[in-house]
């Protein structure tokens, strides 16, 4: 399987401040089809999982412009240009290149 | 607006068969590209992938599950169904239904006799 993973698997921020997860994976998540197939979701505390990011870059419908994702390869990143109360919780990457799909070990966010 | 919905019991004995149901409203599970999934969350852990089928009726399975899962579609119903054979305590989990971008809220499946 591919191993994915996150750093850190805590982050302690600041309100108003950048924050930035990585996400390595063991393993090229470049598709046949020439896609790259790395999502990112966020787990509200006692929520399901919602997808903010998808094909590395792409945010999903109504996920605020401050979240963005970057990367190619094996390393990937997401940041939140600056971090509001509402965006506590844990952070997960996602390949969908190599099946089975696999999740990292998630990062969790929270306010100093 | 889509929404998905898992059913099922909450207790499941140690070597059943544990059985979950999603029911998919607003949508259709036949239409769209789309892979219908289950996805699981022991309690205070990570996230694991069980399997999903395709809007075509293709299947597949987390080869670490494969030997006791099923996954399967009822059109006339909107509904997929996860069915894990011969649990153990290692498998009390959130079990979740999801579409590549939306997923249900999970339901609690503690095995335990």
């Amino acid at each position: 399987d591919v191993v994915m993973t996150q750093s850190p698997l805590s982050l302690p921020v600041t309100l108003g401040q950048p924050a930035s997860i990585s996400c390595r994976s063991s393993q090229s998540l470049v598709y046949s089809d020439g896609n790259t197939y790395l999502n990112w979701f966020q787990q509200r505390p006692g929520q399901s999982p919602r997808r903010l990011i998808y094909k590395v870059s792409n945010r999903d419908s109504g996920v605020p412009d401050r979240f963005s994702g970057s990367g190619s390869g094996t390393d990937f990143i997401l940041k939140i240009s600056r971090v509001e109360a509402e965006d506590v919780g844990v952070y997960y990457c996602l390949q969908g290149t190599h099946w089975p799909w696999t999740f990292g070990q998630g990062t969790k966010v929270e306010i100093k | 607006q889509v929404q998905l919905q898992e059913s099922g019991p909450g207790l499941v004995k140690p070597s059943e068969t544990l059985s979950l149901t999603c029911t998919v409203s607003g949508g259709s599970v036949s239409s769209g590209s789309y892979y219908w999934s289950w996805i699981r969350q022991p309690p205070g852990k990570g996230l694991e992938w069980i399997g999903y089928i395709y809007y075509s009726g293709s299947t597949n399975y987390n080869p670490s599950l494969k030997s006791r899962v099923t996954i399967s579609v009822d059109t006339s119903k909107n509904q997929f169904s996860l069915k894990l054979s011969s649990v153990t305590a290692a498998d009390t989990a959130v079990y979740y239904c999801a579409r590549e971008d939306l997923w249900g809220q999970g339901t609690l499946v503690t095995v335990s006799s």
